[in-house]
C-alpha cells in the first residue's frame, strides 16, 4: 500500500457528461501529479500542484481542470468527456522531488470508461 | 524538444537470465532528471529511480542496476538474475528542471519465464 488513495477505482459514463476524481496524498506529501494513461496516448503527464498551487501543466485538455485544496487532497474534473477520454488516471504524490532522496507514490489509479 | 524512446517494445526471457532494458533520450536542457516506473500485471506504478543530469555514477540497487551515459543520451536498465516477479511494464521518464513537467517512453514489456 503505498499510502495515496484514488477515489473512485472505477468509473463509467457517458459521452458529454462531467466526472471528479479524487486523490489524497500520503500523510506529509506536498506535492500531487496527475497522469493518464491510455491504448492511445501511452502514458502522459497532466498536471502537478505543490502545496495547493499549480505547479506545471502537461498534456491536459482545456476540458480537465484540477486543484489541490488546503488538506492538501486533489480533484481532477473531466467535463464534456469525450469516448477518447477512456483511460486510467493515475495520481501520485512526493514531499519534494527537488530534494535527491525524495520518491513518488503512485495510488492504484481511477479506470475512467466513457460510453 | 523532449522525448525519450523506448525501442524495445517487448522482450522475453527465461528466469535467471539477466536483461537490459534501453532508454534513449531527446533534451536541450543541461539540467533534466531521468525516471524509471515499473508497472506490474496489476497495474499499479512503482517509482524505481530517479537520476539527475549531473550524476553519471551508475547505481545498483539490488539485483536492479541503472547506467546512465550523457555521451549517448541512455540511461539503460538491467535486471540481474530476472525473475517471474519481474514480468512487467517498464517506463523510462524524463523531466524538465525543477520536476515541471514529465515525458515518458512507450514502455517495455519484460515477460519472465519460469
Amino acid at each position: 500500500d503505498s499510502g495515496v488513495t484514488q477515489t473512485p477505482k472505477h468509473l463509467i459514463t457517458a459521452t458529454g457528461q462531467r466526472v471528479t476524481l479524487r486523490c489524497s496524498p500520503r500523510s506529509g506529501d506536498l506535492s500531487v501529479y496527475w497522469y493518464q494513461q491510455s491504448l492511445d496516448q501511452g502514458l502522459q503527464f497532466l498536471i502537478q500542484y505543490y502545496n495547493g498551487e499549480e505547479r506545471a501543466k502537461g498534456n491536459i485538455l482545456e476540458r480537465f481542470s484540477a486543484q489541490q485544496f488546503p488538506d492538501l487532497h486533489s480533484e481532477l474534473n473531466l467535463s464534456s468527456l469525450e469516448l477518447g477520454d477512456s483511460a486510467l488516471y493515475f495520481c501520485a504524490s512526493s514531499v519534494e522531488l527537488a530534494v535527491s532522496t525524495d520518491t513518488q507514490y503512485f495510488g492504484p489509479g481511477t479506470r475512467l470508461t466513457v460510453l | 524538444a523532449q522525448k525519450v524512446t523506448q525501442a524495445q517494445t517487448e522482450i522475453s526471457v527465461v528466469e535467471k537470465e539477466d536483461v537490459t532494458l534501453d532508454c534513449v533520450y531527446e533534451t536541450r536542457d543541461t539540467t533534466y532528471y531521468l525516471f524509471w516506473y515499473k508497472q506490474p500485471p496489476s497495474g499499479e506504478l512503482v517509482f524505481l529511480i530517479r537520476r539527475n543530469s549531473f550524476d553519471e555514477q551508475n547505481e545498483i540497487s539490488g539485483r536492479y542496476s541503472w547506467n546512465f551515459q550523457k555521451s549517448t543520451s541512455s540511461f539503460n536498465f538491467t535486471i540481474t538474475a530476472s525473475q517471474v516477479v519481474d514480468s512487467a511494464v517498464y517506463f523510462c521518464a524524463l523531466s524538465e528542471a525543477n520536476f515541471n513537467k514529465f515525458y515518458f517512453g512507450s514502455g517495455t514489456k519484460l515477460n519472465v519465464k519460469p
